[in-house]
């Protein structure tokens, strides 16, 4: 069974570091690009970026590109999103997914989420 | 990026029904499109691949339709966990998602 499974929730204040984690198992790591997601309460799923574990090559939206960090540990099986500086906006719920290897690229299977809440 | 817009933003339907959402691409994208359902507090889960292609355990009542730049999600017989927020995606360039489509109780 393919699973991807987040680490837990987070409570951070604007200014201070994190990351979190997707651990994988039950395929090939290296076959499959993951991909973030990011949800704000009560809101729309929006795409961040995607990383290919094989290589670490990775793609970001613009909306997010030089705020996160997206990072893959072959060894460990398990991809990351971080940030250096969190924002009160950052607050959402986070969720990675495996990218189909097909044409159709689709998300398949997704991770429990985690949520992150950035209040002073 | 390639815009989508769905319709409607939410609806209201019952047990039975058949329930159609549309997802409208800014240009054309071929059959590069997904949907995904998402239960309240849950994970979003796929439903269908490749504008038409159901996924292995998805029940047949869930459809797609269309390509270019207009789609169709199609319910037959809504039931009721079926009751959510449905998303396109499209993975013709960089990804994006639609705004989302509320289905409620009626």
């Amino acid at each position: 069974e393919v699973l991807l499974v987040q680490s837990g929730a987070e409570v951070k204040k604007p200014g201070e570091s994190l990351k979190i984690s997707c651990k994988t198992s039950g395929y090939n790591f290296i076959t499959y690009w993951i991909a973030w997601v990011r949800q704000r309460p009560g809101k729309g799923l929006e795409w961040m970026g995607i990383i290919d574990p094989r290589d670490s090559d990775t793609r970001y939206s613009r909306s997010f590109e030089g705020h996160v960090t997206i990072s893959a540990d072959r060894s460990s099986r398990t991809a990351y999103l971080q940030w250096n500086s969190l924002k009160a906006s950052d607050t959402a719920t986070y969720y990675c997914a495996r990218q189909a290897y097909s044409s159709s690229a689709a998300l398949d299977p997704w991770g429990q989420g985690t949520q992150v809440i950035v209040s002073s | 990026d390639i815009q989508l817009t769905q319709s409607p933003s939410s609806l209201y339907a019952s047990v039975g029904d058949r329930v159609t959402i549309t997802c409208r691409a800014s240009q054309p994208i071929s059959k590069f499109l997904n949907w995904y359902q998402q239960r309240p507090g849950k994970a979003p889960n796929l439903l269908i691949y490749g504008a038409t292609n159901l996924q292995d355990g998805v029940p047949s009542r869930f459809s797609g339709s269309g390509s270019g730049t207009e789609f169709t999600l199609t319910i037959y017989g809504l039931r009721p966990e079926d009751f959510g927020t449905y998303y396109c995606q499209q993975s013709y360039s960089p990804r994006t998602f639609g705004q989302g489509t509320k289905v409620e109780v009626k």
